[in-house]
């Protein structure tokens, strides 16, 4: 079965440490990965996917095919990063996304 | 700019009333999808149309149904609301096409008392 697993809740760390926030998936073929973020009262939106292999906002992630993984790191976390995170699954050929169940990142100062 | 709206932001409505949850997209998108979003829960899908009057069943979809009488337009009915269905409501859009970004409204905080 298709899963998206973010074993942390919650993740706090303070202004200028590094940040990773983890995503483990089960696929038998080869995904498409999105990472979308949710800040304060706004809506959700893709913060970045795997295929574009860009960074944003200083946030990178990349695939690791042997242990299925799909980590966003960033190294030196700013206070607007504090929001939800969500890590997703695309499966081949299919319209719908498998979510994780997000990851509440707070910035302290 | 994709722009995806949602008919409200905050809704209170009693047990057992009719609810009609509206998302309207104004970039074409033939996939539309409506889904639950809770803490601690993620995002759960209740139904998806992939074009005007066709539909599928999400995770979730009991005690929701959906229509999808024009291309921009993706309506989540509650047929009689119970406690159990107040919830963050996200409604999203994207291309025909598998693997594409998905783009949110706002949602809707439904509140079932």
């Amino acid at each position: 079965a298709q899963r998206v697993t973010q074993p942390e809740k919650l993740l706090s760390v303070f202004k200028g440490a590094p940040v990773e926030l983890k995503c483990n998936y089960s696929y038998s073929g080869s995904p498409e990965l999105f990472w979308y973020v949710q800040y304060s009262r706004q809506r959700l939106q893709l913060l970045l996917r795997h295929i574009s292999r860009e960074s944003i906002k200083g946030f990178t992630a990349d695939l690791n095919k042997g242990e299925t993984s799909f980590h966003l790191k960033k190294p030196f976390a700013q206070e607007e990063d504090s929001a939800m995170y969500y890590c997703a699954l695309s499966a081949l050929g299919n319209y719908q996304l498998i979510w994780g169940a997000g990851t509440k990142l707070i910035i302290k100062p | 700019d994709v722009k995806v709206t949602q008919s409200s932001r905050y809704l209170v409505k009693r047990t057992g009333e009719k609810v009609f949850l509206e998302c309207v997209q104004d970039m074409d998108h033939e996939n539309m999808f409506w889904y639950r979003q809770d803490p601690g829960l993620g995002l759960r899908l209740i139904y998806f149309s992939y074009d005007v009057k066709m539909k599928e069943k999400g995770d979730i979809p009991e005690g929701y149904s959906v229509s999808r009488e024009k291309k921009e337009r993706f309506s989540l009915i509650l047929e009689s609301a119970s406690t159990n269905q107040t919830s963050m409501y996200l409604c999203a859009s994207n291309p025909g096409l598998a693997g594409i970004e998905q783009y949110f409204g706002p949602g809707t905080r439904l509140t079932v008392t």
